[in-house]
């Protein structure tokens, strides 16, 4: 069984700064991948950023990075150059390669300061 | 590319009867789809899994008979919250998974709210 933990319930961020998030995990398969969703006020999922276990290689996508420690099983989201766009609950989740079936953690809120 | 519709958006009803929920994939065959059920300021809470064609998983403490599940085709899963309750408010979302990788598209949700 795969677990996701989100310990943090809330964050802010003054805008243009930067903050991390901060998501462990547990799994016992090899095979695995590791998301970071956003949930505006609009309800809408939104996928940020994901990761493959096997790549060594932090994923990038655009302001929104990730820092993977695997045998830590750690995977923290930073967003650089913070906007009040990015205002929104996020959810770190889990799933294998043999099963689709996400486990999300239980989110952080995000605020950002103008 | 990967767009999930929900319909509908919203739905208020009386306690007692019956809602159904319609979740498509409109440019993509899933094979698989999810229905999440979400309360305020939580996390998304999985209900059950299904398959193209085949019955629904459901998850631990979840009642299949109050929640209906169908996926007659690979565009198109439908929950069915049947003989609706107060208890039974919440967003309700899905999301469907693709035929080349386990990354899971959602929609936007389902408001619904019962009187």
């Amino acid at each position: 069984a795969q677990t996701v933990t989100q310990s943090q319930p809330e964050m802010s961020v003054q805008e243009a700064e930067t903050v991390t998030l901060s998501c462990t995990y547990d799994t016992s398969e090899s095979d695995y991948y590791l998301f970071w969703y956003k949930q505006p006020p609009s309800r809408q999922m939104i996928l940020v950023i994901r990761q493959e276990a096997y790549k060594q290689q932090n994923a990038t996508e655009n302001r929104f990075s990730v820092n993977f420690q695997k045998a830590a099983k750690s995977f923290s989201l930073k967003i650089s150059d913070s906007q009040l766009g990015d205002a929104a609950m996020y959810f770190c989740a889990s799933n294998t390669g043999a099963n689709s079936k996400l486990t999300f953690g239980k989110g952080i809120t995000l605020s950002v300061r103008p | 590319g990967a767009v999930v519709s929900q319909h509908p958006s919203w739905v208020i009803c009386k306690s007692g009867t019956s809602v159904k929920i319609e979740c498509r994939s409109l440019d993509f065959q899933a094979t698989t789809m999810f229905w999440y059920r979400q309360f305020p300021k939580q996390s998304l809470m999985l209900m059950a899994t299904s398959n193209e064609g085949s019955k629904a998983t459901y998850e631990q403490g979840v009642e299949k008979d109050k929640f209906l599940i169908n996926h007659a085709s690979l565009t198109l899963s439908t929950l069915t919250v049947t003989s609706a309750h107060p208890e039974d408010s919440s967003f309700y979302i899905c999301s469907a998974r693709g035929t080349r990788s386990n990354e899971q598209f959602f929609g936007p949700g389902t408001r619904l709210t019962v009187l």
